[in-house]
């Protein structure tokens, strides 16, 4: 079965760190460009970040730049994303996304969806 | 960044309407637009990429249209499960954008 399914995701204090996780199965992960966007509670999508099939590259978005940093484990089939200096304005619920483009550059768009996981930062 | 302008922001429809929901990107995009459904507590769900080519599996009741800066997600004869909020999106310029929303509620 095709999938995505995050986790990591809970009730942080402002300031503290959390790593999400996003496990893929039922394809070739390692062929993927994969990508993380949020959706803030009752508010639209936003891309977060993404990295390409191999690794070699990645790009994350201004809001999150220098705090937020996407990796992957392809022998784990897994992508991740290490949040520091979380914000209030962080909160959301936050999804993995599949590029639907394999083993070159990402098309910027998302064929697979994982199920989200919801990241709350409050004190 | 690219805006992504979509209208109605929200629409009430009735089982068998036809519904079309437009996004206008900020600067020219050729046919670089998605749309996705989103129904309530769900992920997002990619209904056409390129601006008019069907994902796999999704109904061909669901059809998109344009280019450069003008898009129109069109359902033909809503049904039942058609009811959610959609987004266009651009993957033309960095970063990529999202519209807004249109929300399609029962009339």
């Amino acid at each position: 079965q095709v999938q995505l399914v995050e986790s990591g995701g809970g009730v942080v204090q402002p300031g503290t760190s959390l790593k999400l996780s996003c496990a893929a199965s039922g394809f070739t992960f390692s062929s993927y460009g994969m990508h993380w966007v949020r959706q803030a509670p009752g508010k639209g999508l936003e891309w977060v970040a993404v990295i390409w099939y191999d690794g070699s590259n990645k790009y994350h978005a201004d809001s999150v730049k220098g705090r937020v940093t996407i990796s992957r484990d392809n022998s784990k089939n897994t992508l991740y994303l290490q949040m520091n200096s979380l914000r209030a304005e962080d909160t959301a619920v936050y999804y993995c996304a599949r590029d639907p483009r394999q083993q070159l550059a990402p098309y910027w768009y998302f064929d697979l969806w994982g199920r989200g996981t919801l990241v709350t930062v409050s004190s | 960044a690219i805006q992504l302008t979509q209208s109605p922001s929200s629409l009430s429809a009735s089982v068998g309407d036809r519904v079309t929901i437009t996004c206008r990107a900020s600067q020219g995009i050729a046919s670089a637009l998605a749309w996705y459904q989103q129904k309530p507590g769900k992920a997002p769900n990619l209904l056409i990429y390129h601006a008019s080519s069907l994902e796999s599996g999704v109904p061909s009741r669901f059809s998109g249209s344009g280019s450069g800066t003008d898009f129109t997600l069109t359902i033909s004869s809503l049904q039942p499960e058609d009811f959610a909020t959609y987004y266009c999106q651009q993957f033309s310029g960095y970063p990529p954008t999202f519209g807004g929303g249109t929300k399609v509620e029962i009339k």
